[in-house]
């Protein structure tokens, strides 16, 4: 079955230079969410959008932004990047049938960013 | 607040075992509990999930887990361990219909010992 795609898998930037990571859900899902993984943490919710628009928002920085384009992908894009933001940063999609919170996420394999 | 969470950072079980990995969740009205598992360089995996109706609940590798009101918990089991079970296991919370985000637990790592 198709999953969740995320680009590029490892990306490597040095301080204050800008990144952009892609999000492709599995055909047919509607909902894309960005989570941020740190070194041994857990997946911290970033910022979510449904039928392209913003659906919900989380602990994501002013330096961050994050857009859904007709195709249903997703973009994070990162700029003035600091040591701190180096994490694993993972995509996930769902498909909304009523919009509750019983949606199934499905992650992806996660960008590692590391900035340098 | 709203919080889940896993009281073991590791748990070890020998292969063949039955193994239990915990999970305690605090939200105000209807919880919906999620585990994920992080197999090492990889991304979460859908395991299984509780919305309503029976407690038990099957998921993905032979994992069910027991919802149980009363304790607040939402332990993860499975009748025989295997090593291929190894990896971090993540509870889950999703609290209110407005809201997109799942709360993880810090997670849980799981040696299942040949």
């Amino acid at each position: 079955a198709a999953g969740v795609i995320q680009s590029p898998r490892h990306l490597i930037k040095e301080k204050r230079e800008t990144a952009t990571l892609k999000c492709y859900p599995i055909p047919r899902h509607d909902t894309v969410y960005w989570y941020q993984q740190g070194p041994g943490q857990d997946p911290q919710f970033l910022i979510s959008f449904y039928e392209k628009m913003q659906s919900d928002k989380g602990s994501i920085p002013d330096r961050f932004s994050a857009q859904q384009f007709s195709d249903y992908h997703s973009e994070l894009n990162m700029s003035s990047l600091e040591l701190g933001d180096s994490a694993l940063y993972f995509c996930a999609s769902s498909h909304s049938l009523s919009g509750g919170p019983g949606d199934t996420q499905y992650f992806g394999p996660g960008t590692r960013l590391t900035v340098l | 607040a709203q919080s889940v969470a896993q009281p073991e950072d590791q748990v070890n079980v020998a292969e063949g075992n039955p193994l239990t990995v915990k999970c305690t969740y605090s939200v105000s009205g209807n919880p919906y509990l999620f585990w994920y598992v992080q197999y090492p360089n990889r991304g979460l995996q859908f395991l299984l999930k509780y919305i309503t109706g029976d407690n038990l609940v099957k998921g993905s590798y032979g994992f069910e887990a027991e919802f149980n009101k009363s304790q607040t918990s939402f332990h993860l089991k499975k009748p025989s361990a295997l090593v291929s079970d190894s990896a971090l296991y993540f509870c889950a919370v999703r609290y209110t219909p407005r809201d997109d985000k799942i709360i993880f637990g810090k997670g849980t790592r799981l040696h299942i010992l040949p």
